[in-house]
């Protein structure tokens, strides 16, 4: 079964400092990969995507992910942190296929930046 | 991407008693989706809604607790039923837009929170 897993459930950095968000996947063949960002009483937005077209993926607001097969790994990073990033983060899978839109969601990072 | 409504957005209920939810997109879409988020949990597939055709329920999931309408291709609802403080929840419904390949982007509404005394 295809699965991911967050490595931190928080995360708390300091304005302007680089943000890590861990991310492992299990999946037995090319997965397809999203970063969600869920915000305060608010909806989940959609960060960015693997769609196999590049390894790094660039998203909105600044945040990247680079996709390791070989680590398995789709880390989410952005270089310089913003108060307006604190939310929680969700790592995503799409199996497709039979279950196409059926997405699995990591547990969550919640990430809080200090001033 | 796709413009989703739901009603109520939220609500506070009686132990046994049942909660309509309603989802509209702003353009018609084949599948639909239902999720539940627990209170300090990750999101978890409900059911899959098409248009004509009885929804599709996940594991732990089933008809009689969470009965679902796909009445037309922009308007879906779920309904609570009997309803008990562990179905306290975020739900929230979305769509997929694409081509039909599994990097489809998936769209979500602003999700109902629902507590339940």
């Amino acid at each position: 079964a295809q699965s991911v897993t967050q490595l931190d459930s928080h995360v708390s950095v300091s304005e302007g400092t680089p943000v890590l968000l861990r991310c492992n996947y299990s999946s037995s063949y090319s997965p397809s990969l999203f970063w969600y960002v869920q915000h305060p009483n608010k909806g989940l937005q959609l960060l960015l995507k693997y769609t196999s077209a590049a390894t790094l993926v660039k998203g909105i607001n600044g945040f990247e992910a680079e996709f390791k097969k070989s680590e398995t790994s789709f880390h989410l990073t952005k270089p310089s942190a913003h108060m307006s990033d604190a939310a929680e983060y969700f790592c995503v899978h799409n199996a497709g296929g039979t279950s196409y839109g059926k997405l699995t969601f990591g547990q969550g990072t919640i990430l809080t930046v200090h001033p | 991407s796709a413009v989703i409504s739901q009603k109520p957005s939220r609500d506070i209920c009686q132990r046994g008693t049942s909660l309509t939810i309603q989802c509209q997109v702003d353009s018609q879409v084949t599948m639909m989706f239902w999720y539940r988020q627990q209170p300090g949990q990750s999101l978890t597939l409900i059911a899959t809604a098409n248009q004509g055709s009885e929804a599709t329920y996940e594991s732990g999931f089933v008809i009689d607790k969470f009965p679902i309408s796909r009445p037309n291709l922009t308007f879906s609802t779920l309904t609570v039923s009997n309803m008990s403080p562990e179905d306290s929840s975020i739900y929230l419904c979305s769509v997929v837009r694409g081509g039909g390949v599994s990097t489809d982007t998936q769209y979500f509404g602003p999700g109902t929170r629902l507590t339940v005394l």
